[in-house]
């Protein structure tokens, strides 16, 4: 079964502070992504990573960063954290394969509230 | 316009009912569709993929219709489990990025 694990379910954090949300799938994919969802928007791109230290924007990149040193692991960082940014933050990975059969594997989900 | 549009509902259905929903997109060059589903505060799971041809699993059928640009999802004889928010996605070309739509509320009720 693949597994995507994000460091945490829940997370609080003030105005202005670094943020980092953690996600490390088991499976060996060379795709990882990183989506924000907010009720009436829907799940939105925020950046991906097709290989080990590639990134690419997605949708909304602005105010945020990534990290992927390691082909597990993917961190999302937000540089200083405003209350915009209060979000249900998933992380997503996949392979690369032929697009009939592409699949994408969340992890549970990382809900942030910024105060 | 968004990439991708849903309706979101919420769809109010009894058990046994057939419930369809559509999901239309604005990208010609999108390349694959798919449906995915979520259920309340967890992650989305992929239910199936559109082919061309249209599909069947059990009582789900998925169909895409290139020249409206639209997909649909159809669920026969609907079970309470059912209930759910249906997620329709198709893929963009190059480094195989997905947009989602926002998403359709399903409530199954007795």
């Amino acid at each position: 079964d693949v597994k995507v694990t994000q460091s945490s379910r829940y997370l609080v954090k003030r105005t202005g502070e670094k943020v980092f949300l953690e996600c490390v799938q088991d499976m060996d994919h060379e795709n990882m992504f990183w989506y924000r969802q907010d009720p009436g928007l829907g799940l939105r791109l925020i950046y991906f990573s097709y290989d080990v230290k590639m990134k690419e924007k997605g949708d909304i990149p602005e105010g945020y960063s990534v990290s992927r040193e390691k082909k597990e692991r993917f961190s999302l960082i937000l540089e200083s954290a405003s209350t915009n940014q209060t979000s249900m933050y998933l992380c997503a990975s996949s392979p690369v394969r032929d697009s009939t059969t592409y699949e994408q594997y969340f992890g549970p989900g990382t809900r942030l509230t910024v105060t | 316009r968004k990439e991708v549009e849903q309706d979101p509902g919420p769809f109010n259905v009894p058990e046994g009912a057939t419930v369809a929903f559509n999901c239309t997109y604005s990208n010609s060059a999108s390349q694959s569709f798919f449906w995915y589903r979520q259920d309340c505060r967890k992650e989305p799971k992929l239910l199936m993929s559109v082919y061309s041809s249209g599909n069947e699993d059990g009582r789900f059928t998925a169909q895409l219709n290139r020249a409206s640009q639209y997909i649909s999802l159809l669920i026969r004889d609907s079970k309470l489990s059912d209930s759910a928010t249906y997620l329709c996605a198709t893929l963009r070309g190059g480094y195989q990025k997905v947009t989602f739509g926002t998403g359709t509320k399903l409530q199954v009720i007795p």
